[in-house]
């Protein structure tokens, strides 16, 4: 069965620190993956899919099929990333199976 | 920008009665979702559709149904609201790409 699993309910950083929300999933096919951030008041949005390899507010996460994990990541975390971060798996007919959801804290 | 518009926002019910959630998109996507999102759980997958009069259940669909007479819109029925059908309902529809465009939410109470 699908599933996707987000360890940490919170993860608490100051600005400026390395950022990393983990992400691993289980799935028999091929996986496709993705990000989804929710900030505060507003409405759930895409921030990266592993297909497009492509670095969204100077986040970037890498596909590991060995260790089927899909971890997000941020250098240098800045307060305007504090948010509700989810993840997310395709399965048939483009729905997506999303994780728990980590909730991320930048402190100045 | 694909605009995912839930009819209302914040709705207060009573146990036992009829609930009628709206949902429209306005970018002739084929497929629409109804999710709830609880504290600590997650998004869980009610109900989806992919195409008119096309319904599929998903994750959780007991206690609900759904409607899709009309392309762009996909309504969400709780045929007899419970206590712990108090949730937050988010809405989305998808393009062939996969990306889900979500709407707000309506966060309903069943009182």
């Amino acid at each position: 069965a699908q599933r996707v699993t987000q360890p940490e309910k919170l993860l608490s950083v100051f600005k400026g620190a390395p950022v990393e929300l983990k992400c691993n999933y289980s799935y028999s096919g091929s996986p496709e993956l993705f990000w989804y951030v929710q900030y505060s008041r507003q409405r759930l949005q895409l921030l990266l899919r592993h297909i497009s390899r492509e670095s969204i507010k100077g986040f970037t996460a890498d596909l590991n099929k060995g260790e089927t994990s899909f971890h997000l990541k941020k250098p240098f975390a800045q307060e305007e990333d504090s948010a509700m971060y989810y993840c997310a798996l395709k399965r048939g007919y483009s729905t997506l199976t999303f994780g728990k959801g980590t909730m991320l804290l930048v402190s100045p | 920008d694909v605009k995912v518009t839930q009819s209302s926002r914040y709705l207060v019910k009573r146990t036992g009665e009829k609930v009628f959630l709206e949902c429209v998109q306005d970018m002739d996507h084929e497929n629409m979702f109804w999710y709830r999102q609880d504290p600590g759980l997650g998004l869980r997958l009610i109900y989806f559709s992919y195409d008119v009069k096309m319904k599929e259940k998903g994750d959780i669909p007991e206690g609900y149904s759904v409607s899709r007479e009309k392309k762009e819109r996909f309504s969400l029925i709780l045929e007899s609201a419970s206590t712990n059908q108090t949730s937050m309902y988010l809405c989305a529809s998808s393009s062939h790409t996969g990306e889900l465009f979500f709407g707000e939410g309506s966060r309903l109470t069943v009182l």
